[in-house]
């Protein structure tokens, strides 16, 4: 079946590193992929998107390229805040005609100033 | 900005009572899901609603879980006798028109403690 996995965590930074997260997946037909985050003592936000092979989905300074090729859709921001430090979540959007998501384990990242 | 509202934000409940949580999807949705996240681990798929029936349930969802939308905002998770390993983070997402092309928007969660 349908699967994500994630990097393990936790990943420490000090700010104004390089990040990057990757995520694989495993899916018959043709995905979205998503990039969810989890604040502390928050719930789930979208982070950012893509739909077909190649897209780049970008929101506040992160990215992710969906790669067919290699089945990845590793995020990276080239510049971390402290206010970045959160758990996130690597999903697809599975092949059932339902829009249910499938999640990667999630990673923990914490930024140091 | 529109979102989705879950209650109670903490439930503590003992086993092999029942407890409801609820969620009040975005007005205009059409698509309703419940997720779950044990403790430590990933996010998990309950089961999803469309139309007013399920469209899809995990292994997970047996006959201790029911979902209902019982006057056309509210959409309620039912457990109906409470496990120790039922003790998890529960998230409401809901879903507009277009099934591939709308993200879902999730609630803050419900954490439930079964003791």
């Amino acid at each position: 079946g349908d699967s994500v996995t994630q990097m393990e965590g936790p990943v420490t930074l000090s700010e104004e590193a390089f990040l990057t997260i990757n995520c694989t997946y495993t899916a018959t037909g043709y995905p979205s992929l998503f990039w969810y985050v989890q604040y502390p003592g928050e719930g789930l936000q979208l982070l950012l998107k893509a739909t077909k092979a190649d897209d780049k989905g970008s929101n506040k300074g992160f990215e992710a390229t969906y790669r067919k090729e290699t089945t990845s859709f590793h995020l990276e921001k080239g510049s971390v805040q402290v206010s970045d430090s959160a758990v996130y979540f690597c999903a697809l959007r599975a092949s059932s005609n339902t829009g249910k998501l499938i999640f990667g384990q999630g990673t923990t990242l914490q930024v140091k100033p | 900005e529109p979102e989705v509202t879950q209650t109670p934000s903490h439930q503590v409940t003992q086993m092999g009572q029942e407890v409801i949580l609820r969620c009040v999807p975005i007005s205009n949705h059409l698509y309703f899901y419940w997720y779950r996240q044990i403790l430590g681990q990933k996010v998990e798929f309950l089961v999803s609603f469309y139309n007013n029936e399920i469209s899809e349930k995990s292994e997970i969802f047996d006959d201790q879980f029911s979902v209902e939308r019982p006057d056309g905002s509210n959409f309620t998770l039912k457990i109906r006798s409470t496990k120790l390993e039922d003790s998890a983070m529960y998230f409401c997402a809901s879903k507009g028109d277009g099934l591939m092309n709308t993200e879902a928007f999730f609630g803050q969660g419900t954490r439930l403690t079964v003791v």
